[in-house]
């Protein structure tokens, strides 16, 4: 089935640091949506874009919707250690018709030392 | 207070058996959805019910039976279970048939002995 490309894979950080993860496809998206997912539960919603070049905030996060539609990043600021999981994007494509089928990415797991 | 709640959470069973997990959600939404992630943390889509009708159905083998009595609850059977079928398995819901984001529960993890 389709997958989003998501980068990357993993990253080992230092308290503090910031983070920038992104996610591309080859296919023209109708929402970008940011995940994350703690061990033993499930996905939680970060930040939904609805528009491309729309950049939105959530606290330390903040994402963006790619102009091409193509593609979209997380960024996170001044990391915590509590920021570990892994990170997912997910979109709906536009050629995914009135069945509202999401399309998640490969997930970027983030370790934080403290 | 859970907005999607599955049960159980961890289901350890033998080979060849039959076994189902339960999905509610009180958010009022209108689509569920039953996602499988595999060990390397791949999220893929199963199947989704709107308002009771199957609208995604993701070549999943016919082993595997979704029930959605009304639009608050969307269980998930699975006939003659296999080694393959170890993984998590996660509900989701959402308002609507648009680009709403879901909202999934803690999941369910699977165990075939």
């Amino acid at each position: 089935g389709q997958q989003l490309n998501q980068s990357p894979q993993s990253m080992f950080i230092q308290e503090g640091e910031d983070v920038s993860m992104n996610c591309t496809s080859s296919s023209i998206f109708n929402t970008w949506l940011w995940y994350k997912q703690d061990p033993g539960e499930g996905p939680v919603l970060l930040i939904a874009l609805y528009k491309a070049g729309e950049l939105t905030s959530n606290g330390r996060l903040t994402a963006q919707f790619g102009i091409t539609r193509k593609d979209s990043f997380l960024n996170i600021s001044a990391s915590i250690p509590s920021d570990v999981g892994i990170y997912f994007c997910a979109g709906h494509p536009v050629r995914g018709g009135a069945t509202n089928k999401l399309i998640f990415g490969t997930g970027t797991l983030l370790a934080v030392q403290p | 207070d859970t907005a999607v709640s599955q049960t159980p959470k961890y289901l350890v069973t033998q080979m060849g058996n039959d076994k189902s997990i339960k999905c509610e959600q009180n958010l009022g939404h209108d689509t569920m959805y039953w996602y499988k992630q595999d060990s390397k943390k791949f999220l893929k889509i199963m199947f989704s019910y709107n308002n009771k009708e199957l609208i995604i159905n993701e070549t999943v083998p016919n082993r595997f039976s979704p029930k959605s009595p009304d639009k608050a609850h969307l269980n998930l059977h699975i006939n003659s279970l296999e080694l393959g079928d170890s993984a998590v398995y996660f509900c989701a819901s959402t308002r609507g048939r648009g680009n709403q984001p879901q909202h999934f529960g803690d999941g369910t993890r699977l165990s075939i002995l």
